[in-house]
């Protein structure tokens, strides 16, 4: 299963796009890339994920390179929300969700 | 819509005393279902998973336990309690052989 790694913290300016970086240069061909987050003293949320396109959906936006070696996460208009833990994740497709190995992802603070 | 519980949401337990935690989900059948410990500071550590009634398989050696007595009920168990069992114990379901997980809101367990 492919390591995902991820800058351990980040900062982003309340009401600007948050884009939070994750490479992934082991990653197989059956493998998706999921990312969730977790806000202090919650459960992981899921928000999105892909495979080879880019995907979008009402929470961020999923940029995945050609290659497949890295990926964005793109919260368009941070709020003070949207500071979390965000973890990105490579899993193996079709095999229930067993092989998700949770790293320590990335800590967004947004800051007004 | 699917709906996913835990309770107790906090718990303070002395060392040796027993545990019984509850998940239980509402809204989708025959789920996927698994038990996280994720300790101060720390990712997530899968426990258990199951497929199905009855069904549990375990990820890492510890004196816990966990029974799936009904379809959408999920319980982790110990006769006995230690220090380092504390942490944030989460419960999660996904649909069958898809990888997407859905967490419960958590339960926080401080063994004194």
């Amino acid at each position: 299963d492919a390591k995902t790694t991820q800058p351990p913290s980040m900062d982003c300016a309340e009401g600007r796009a948050a884009n939070l970086p994750c490479n992934h240069s082991t990653i197989s061909g059956n493998e998706y890339v999921y990312w969730y987050r977790q806000i202090h003293s919650q459960g992981p949320q899921y928000i999105i994920h892909g495979l080879k396109n880019n995907e979008t959906n009402e929470m961020a936006s999923l940029i995945i390179t050609e290659d497949r070696k890295s990926s964005t996460l793109i919260l368009p208009h941070a709020t003070l929300r949207d500071t979390a833990v965000y973890y990105c994740i490579a899993t193996p497709i079709n095999t229930g969700g067993f092989k998700t190995i949770f790293g320590a992802g990335t800590r967004l603070f947004v800051k007004a | 819509s699917q709906t996913i519980h835990q309770w107790p949401a906090t718990l303070v337990q002395p060392v040796g005393s027993p545990l019984s935690l509850e998940c239980t989900v509402e809204g989708t059948s025959n789920p996927n279902l698994y038990w996280y410990r994720q300790a101060a500071g720390r990712g997530l550590q899968l426990l258990f998973y199951s497929v199905g009634i009855g069904q549990i398989s375990s990820e890492v050696p510890q004196n816990l336990s966990a029974s799936r007595p009904q379809d959408r009920q999920f319980i982790l168990s110990s006769k006995k309690l230690l220090l380092s069992d504390s942490g944030f114990y989460l419960c999660a379901w996904s649909v069958q052989a898809e990888e997407t997980q859905y967490f419960g809101p958590g339960t926080r367990l401080l063994v004194l």
